[in-house]
C-alpha cells in the first residue's frame, strides 16, 4: 500500500469553473477526513465520512462544496462555482478505527488549488 | 469547540543542538495529541503522537510529553539535523471533535542549519 493518494497535485481554475479533486485511502481504512490549510496555517476540518456516510461538515464548508464516498473507498470533493477564497491546498486523511474512536490519521500530498 | 496554540511560530537551531516546540489545548476531553512535519508542497506525516493516559512517548530523537493539569505538550528533538528542517504542526482531537477530527495548532518552521 503506497499510503494516501490524492488527484491532481495542483489545479489552476477561473473564478467560476467548478472543480472536482479525488482521495483514494489507504486501503481498508474506513475513515476518511478532508482538511483545507491555507499559507501559513495548520489545516482546517472541513468533513468527514465513517464508510460511505458523510457524518459531519463543518461550517467552513459552504453549499458550494460537495464531498462523496461512494462505495467506502475513494471519495470525491466538489466545489461549485469557485472563488478567489477558496484558493488553498485541500487535504484528505484516513484512519481505521476498530474499537477506539481515536487512532492515527494518514495525509495525502494535498491537492493545492489557485483560482484566479 | 478545541483550540490548540503553538509556539514559537519559527525556531532556528544549529546542527547537533535540540528544539522544544510547545502547544496548549482548550478541551480538557481531548485525549489524543498527535505531532506532524510537513515538509514544502507535501502533505502532513505524523511522527509521534501522544494519547492521555501517557506523560511521555519517545521514539529515537522525537520524544513528546504532556500535561493533563496544565493542558499542555512538547516536541522535543535532539542532535537536530539539516532534514529535519520543515514546519512542525501539533493537533489535539477527542470526543469533542466531529469524527475525532483534529485541531490543528499554527505550526513551527523548524530551521537547522549545518
Amino acid at each position: 500500500d503506497t499510503g494516501v493518494s490524492q488527484d491532481p497535485r495542483h489545479k489552476i481554475t477561473k473564478r467560476g469553473q467548478n472543480v472536482t479533486f479525488r482521495c483514494d485511502p489507504i486501503s481498508e481504512h474506513n475513515r476518511l477526513y478532508w482538511y483545507r490549510q491555507t499559507l501559513g496555517q495548520g489545516p482546517e476540518f472541513l468533513t468527514y465520512f465513517q464508510n460511505e456516510a458523510q457524518l459531519e461538515k463543518s461550517r467552513l464548508l459552504s453549499d458550494r462544496f460537495s464531498a462523496e464516498r461512494p462505495k467506502g473507498s475513494f471519495s470525491t470533493l466538489e466545489i461549485q462555482r469557485t472563488e478567489q477564497g477558496d484558493s488553498a491546498m485541500y487535504l484528505c486523511a484516513s484512519s481505521l478505527i476498530q474499537g477506539h474512536p481515536n487512532t492515527e490519521a494518514f495525509f495525502g500530498q494535498g491537492t493545492r488549488l489557485t483560482v484566479v | 469547540g478545541e483550540n490548540v496554540e503553538q509556539h514559537p511560530s519559527t525556531l532556528s537551531v544549529q546542527e547537533g543542538d535540540s528544539a522544544v516546540i510547545k502547544c496548549t489545548y482548550s478541551d480538557s476531553a481531548s485525549n489524543y495529541f498527535p505531532w506532524y512535519k510537513q515538509e514544502l508542497g507535501k502533505g502532513p506525516q505524523l511522527i509521534i503522537d501522544i494519547r492521555s493516559n501517557v506523560g511521555e512517548k519517545k521514539d529515537q530523537r522525537i520524544a513528546v510529553t504532556l500535561n493533563k493539569t496544565a493542558k499542555h505538550f512538547s516536541l522535543h528533538i535532539t542532535e537536530t539535523q539539516p532534514e529535519d528542517s520543515a514546519v512542525y504542526f501539533c493537533a489535539a482531537s477527542g470526543p469533542s471533535n466531529s469524527g475525532y477530527a483534529l485541531n490543528f495548532g499554527k505550526g513551527t518552521s523548524l530551521l537547522v542549519t549545518p
